[in-house]
Protein backbone atom coordinates (compact mmCIF):
# COMPACT_ATOMS: atom_id res chain seq x y z
CA UNK A 1 0.00 0.00 0.00
CA UNK A 2 1.66 3.34 -0.91
CA UNK A 3 2.31 5.78 1.68
CA UNK A 4 3.61 8.92 2.60
CA UNK A 5 7.53 9.62 3.49
CA UNK A 6 9.53 11.73 5.87
CA UNK A 7 13.09 12.28 6.19
CA UNK A 8 14.71 12.49 8.51
CA UNK A 9 12.87 10.32 11.39
CA UNK A 10 14.89 12.52 13.62
CA UNK A 11 16.64 15.89 13.70
CA UNK A 12 18.16 17.65 16.16
CA UNK A 13 19.57 21.24 15.28
CA UNK A 14 20.74 24.14 17.78
CA UNK A 15 18.84 27.50 18.32
CA UNK A 16 18.61 29.71 15.30
CA UNK A 17 19.75 26.91 13.03
CA UNK A 18 17.21 26.89 9.54
CA UNK A 19 16.12 23.32 9.15
CA UNK A 20 14.36 21.63 6.51
CA UNK A 21 11.90 18.58 6.92
CA UNK A 22 11.54 16.75 4.21
CA UNK A 23 8.37 14.63 3.17
CA UNK A 24 7.36 12.49 -0.35
CA UNK A 25 3.81 12.25 -0.76
CA UNK A 26 1.79 9.46 -2.12
CA UNK A 27 2.37 9.56 -5.85
CA UNK A 28 -1.37 10.63 -7.50
CA UNK A 29 -2.51 12.86 -4.37
CA UNK A 30 -2.90 16.35 -5.06
CA UNK A 31 -3.04 18.15 -1.23
CA UNK A 32 -0.57 18.07 0.95
CA UNK A 33 -0.58 19.34 4.38
CA UNK A 34 1.79 19.85 7.37
CA UNK A 35 1.18 19.29 11.21
CA UNK A 36 3.03 19.68 14.70
CA UNK A 37 2.33 17.52 17.68
CA UNK A 38 4.40 18.94 20.67
CA UNK A 39 4.97 15.98 23.27
CA UNK A 40 1.75 15.10 24.91
CA UNK A 41 -0.30 17.60 22.72
CA UNK A 42 -3.14 17.76 20.41
CA UNK A 43 -2.20 17.44 16.69
CA UNK A 44 -2.07 21.02 15.17
CA UNK A 45 -2.75 22.11 11.50
CA UNK A 46 0.39 24.16 10.13
CA UNK A 47 -0.07 24.55 5.84
CA UNK A 48 -2.05 23.05 3.18
CA UNK A 49 -1.03 22.68 -0.11
CA UNK A 50 -2.46 22.54 -3.58
CA UNK A 51 -1.92 23.25 -7.30
CA UNK A 52 2.10 24.20 -5.95
CA UNK A 53 0.95 27.42 -4.01
CA UNK A 54 -0.22 27.47 -0.21
CA UNK A 55 -4.48 27.55 0.24
CA UNK A 56 -4.81 27.69 4.33
CA UNK A 57 -1.91 28.02 6.97
CA UNK A 58 -2.25 28.38 11.04
CA UNK A 59 -1.50 31.50 12.89
CA UNK A 60 1.31 28.88 14.02
CA UNK A 61 2.71 29.19 10.26
CA UNK A 62 4.25 32.93 10.15
CA UNK A 63 7.21 33.99 8.53
CA UNK A 64 9.87 31.71 9.98
CA UNK A 65 8.13 28.67 8.24
CA UNK A 66 8.15 27.90 4.35
CA UNK A 67 6.72 24.80 2.07
CA UNK A 68 7.81 24.17 -1.00
CA UNK A 69 7.27 21.26 -3.49
CA UNK A 70 10.77 21.66 -5.67
CA UNK A 71 9.72 18.69 -8.22
CA UNK A 72 7.32 16.40 -8.58
CA UNK A 73 7.62 13.99 -6.02
CA UNK A 74 9.01 15.93 -2.97
CA UNK A 75 7.09 18.19 -0.48
CA UNK A 76 9.62 20.25 2.10
CA UNK A 77 8.97 22.42 5.20
CA UNK A 78 11.56 25.00 6.27
CA UNK A 79 11.87 26.95 9.46
CA UNK A 80 14.25 29.28 9.09
CA UNK A 81 15.85 30.70 12.62
CA UNK A 82 14.26 28.00 14.98
CA UNK A 83 13.48 28.27 18.21
CA UNK A 84 13.02 26.31 21.64
CA UNK A 85 9.50 26.51 21.13
CA UNK A 86 9.60 24.31 17.24
CA UNK A 87 10.45 21.25 18.98
CA UNK A 88 7.79 19.14 18.46
CA UNK A 89 6.96 15.89 15.44
CA UNK A 90 5.87 17.67 12.47
CA UNK A 91 3.71 15.02 10.11
CA UNK A 92 3.39 15.72 6.77
CA UNK A 93 -0.11 14.30 5.34
CA UNK A 94 -1.40 14.05 1.72
CA UNK A 95 -5.24 13.63 0.30
CA UNK A 96 -6.98 12.60 -2.84
CA UNK A 97 -9.65 15.56 -1.95
CA UNK A 98 -10.52 17.49 0.54
CA UNK A 99 -13.62 17.26 2.52
CA UNK A 100 -14.89 13.54 2.92
CA UNK A 101 -10.97 11.93 1.91
CA UNK A 102 -9.23 10.82 4.71
CA UNK A 103 -5.98 12.58 4.70
CA UNK A 104 -2.28 9.87 5.07
CA UNK A 105 0.53 10.83 7.25
CA UNK A 106 4.05 9.99 7.31
CA UNK A 107 5.76 8.92 10.40
CA UNK A 108 6.69 12.49 10.67
CA UNK A 109 10.00 13.82 12.07
CA UNK A 110 11.33 14.43 15.51
CA UNK A 111 12.35 17.58 15.87
CA UNK A 112 14.81 18.72 18.59
CA UNK A 113 15.75 22.25 19.05
CA UNK A 114 18.54 23.01 21.72
CA UNK B 1 -13.66 28.64 16.68
CA UNK B 2 -14.04 25.11 17.75
CA UNK B 3 -13.89 23.32 21.26
CA UNK B 4 -13.39 19.48 20.89
CA UNK B 5 -14.45 17.16 23.83
CA UNK B 6 -12.93 13.85 24.25
CA UNK B 7 -12.21 11.81 28.01
CA UNK B 8 -8.09 12.42 28.49
CA UNK B 9 -7.37 8.11 29.24
CA UNK B 10 -9.70 5.02 29.32
CA UNK B 11 -8.73 1.57 30.18
CA UNK B 12 -10.51 -1.64 29.17
CA UNK B 13 -10.10 -5.46 29.58
CA UNK B 14 -8.93 -7.65 26.31
CA UNK B 15 -12.25 -8.75 24.59
CA UNK B 16 -14.58 -6.26 26.20
CA UNK B 17 -16.55 -3.26 24.15
CA UNK B 18 -15.16 0.05 25.29
CA UNK B 19 -16.70 3.45 24.00
CA UNK B 20 -15.00 6.72 23.29
CA UNK B 21 -16.69 9.71 22.97
CA UNK B 22 -16.40 13.33 21.38
CA UNK B 23 -18.34 16.41 22.00
CA UNK B 24 -17.90 19.48 19.45
CA UNK B 25 -18.97 22.84 19.13
CA UNK B 26 -18.54 24.58 15.95
CA UNK B 27 -20.39 26.08 13.20
CA UNK B 28 -20.96 24.63 9.48
CA UNK B 29 -20.20 21.47 10.52
CA UNK B 30 -18.38 19.33 7.50
CA UNK B 31 -17.58 15.88 8.79
CA UNK B 32 -15.73 14.22 11.70
CA UNK B 33 -12.70 11.88 11.73
CA UNK B 34 -11.67 9.35 13.78
CA UNK B 35 -7.71 8.62 13.99
CA UNK B 36 -6.04 5.68 16.00
CA UNK B 37 -2.07 6.85 17.13
CA UNK B 38 -0.14 4.32 18.78
CA UNK B 39 2.70 5.90 21.05
CA UNK B 40 5.78 8.25 18.36
CA UNK B 41 3.60 6.98 15.63
CA UNK B 42 1.63 8.64 12.43
CA UNK B 43 -2.21 8.90 13.22
CA UNK B 44 -3.97 6.82 10.60
CA UNK B 45 -7.59 6.86 9.69
CA UNK B 46 -10.21 4.99 11.50
CA UNK B 47 -13.47 6.23 10.17
CA UNK B 48 -15.32 9.27 8.76
CA UNK B 49 -18.96 10.46 9.71
CA UNK B 50 -20.72 13.62 8.05
CA UNK B 51 -24.63 11.90 8.22
CA UNK B 52 -26.15 11.01 11.27
CA UNK B 53 -25.86 7.27 12.30
CA UNK B 54 -23.66 4.26 13.01
CA UNK B 55 -21.20 3.40 10.35
CA UNK B 56 -19.54 0.10 10.97
CA UNK B 57 -16.47 -1.49 9.86
CA UNK B 58 -15.32 -4.34 11.09
CA UNK B 59 -14.41 -4.52 14.80
CA UNK B 60 -15.08 -0.59 14.97
CA UNK B 61 -17.84 1.41 14.60
CA UNK B 62 -18.74 5.48 14.89
CA UNK B 63 -21.31 7.42 15.38
CA UNK B 64 -22.88 11.14 14.67
CA UNK B 65 -25.38 12.84 15.80
CA UNK B 66 -25.13 16.44 14.57
CA UNK B 67 -27.97 17.84 16.27
CA UNK B 68 -25.68 16.77 19.58
CA UNK B 69 -22.35 17.26 18.38
CA UNK B 70 -21.54 14.62 19.15
CA UNK B 71 -19.77 11.48 18.26
CA UNK B 72 -18.60 8.19 19.39
CA UNK B 73 -16.35 6.02 18.30
CA UNK B 74 -16.60 1.86 19.78
CA UNK B 75 -14.62 -0.82 19.68
CA UNK B 76 -15.37 -4.18 20.21
CA UNK B 77 -13.66 -7.46 20.97
CA UNK B 78 -10.75 -5.52 22.19
CA UNK B 79 -7.01 -7.03 21.68
CA UNK B 80 -4.17 -5.55 23.22
CA UNK B 81 -2.56 -3.86 20.45
CA UNK B 82 -5.70 -1.82 20.51
CA UNK B 83 -3.86 0.20 23.12
CA UNK B 84 -3.59 3.48 21.55
CA UNK B 85 -4.61 7.26 21.54
CA UNK B 86 -7.75 7.70 19.96
CA UNK B 87 -8.09 11.03 17.91
CA UNK B 88 -11.51 12.95 17.36
CA UNK B 89 -11.23 15.77 14.52
CA UNK B 90 -14.13 17.81 12.86
CA UNK B 91 -14.40 19.85 10.06
CA UNK B 92 -16.20 23.26 9.99
CA UNK B 93 -16.92 26.47 8.56
CA UNK B 94 -15.44 27.14 4.90
CA UNK B 95 -11.86 25.39 6.03
CA UNK B 96 -11.73 21.76 4.47
CA UNK B 97 -8.88 21.30 7.86
CA UNK B 98 -9.78 19.16 10.60
CA UNK B 99 -9.42 20.67 14.16
CA UNK B 100 -7.87 17.67 16.30
CA UNK B 101 -9.49 17.06 19.72
CA UNK B 102 -6.68 16.01 22.50
CA UNK B 103 -7.47 12.01 21.88
CA UNK B 104 -8.05 9.77 24.33
CA UNK B 105 -5.59 7.38 25.33
CA UNK B 106 -6.75 3.65 25.49
CA UNK B 107 -5.00 1.02 27.57
CA UNK B 108 -6.27 -2.39 27.22
CA UNK B 109 -4.96 -4.42 30.13
CA UNK B 110 -5.30 -8.11 30.25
Amino acid sequence: EPEVTQTPSHQVTQMGQEVILRCVPISNHLYFYWYRQILGQKVEFLVSFYNNEISEKSEIFDDQFSVERPDGSNFTLKIRSTKLEDSAMYFCASGMDTVNQPQHFGDGTRLSIL
Amino acid sequence: GQNIDQPTEMTATEGAIVQINCTYQTSGFNGLFWYQQHAGEAPTFLSYNVLDGLEEKGRFSSFLSRSKGYSYLLLKELQMKDSASYLCAVVSGGSYIPTFGRGTSLIVHP
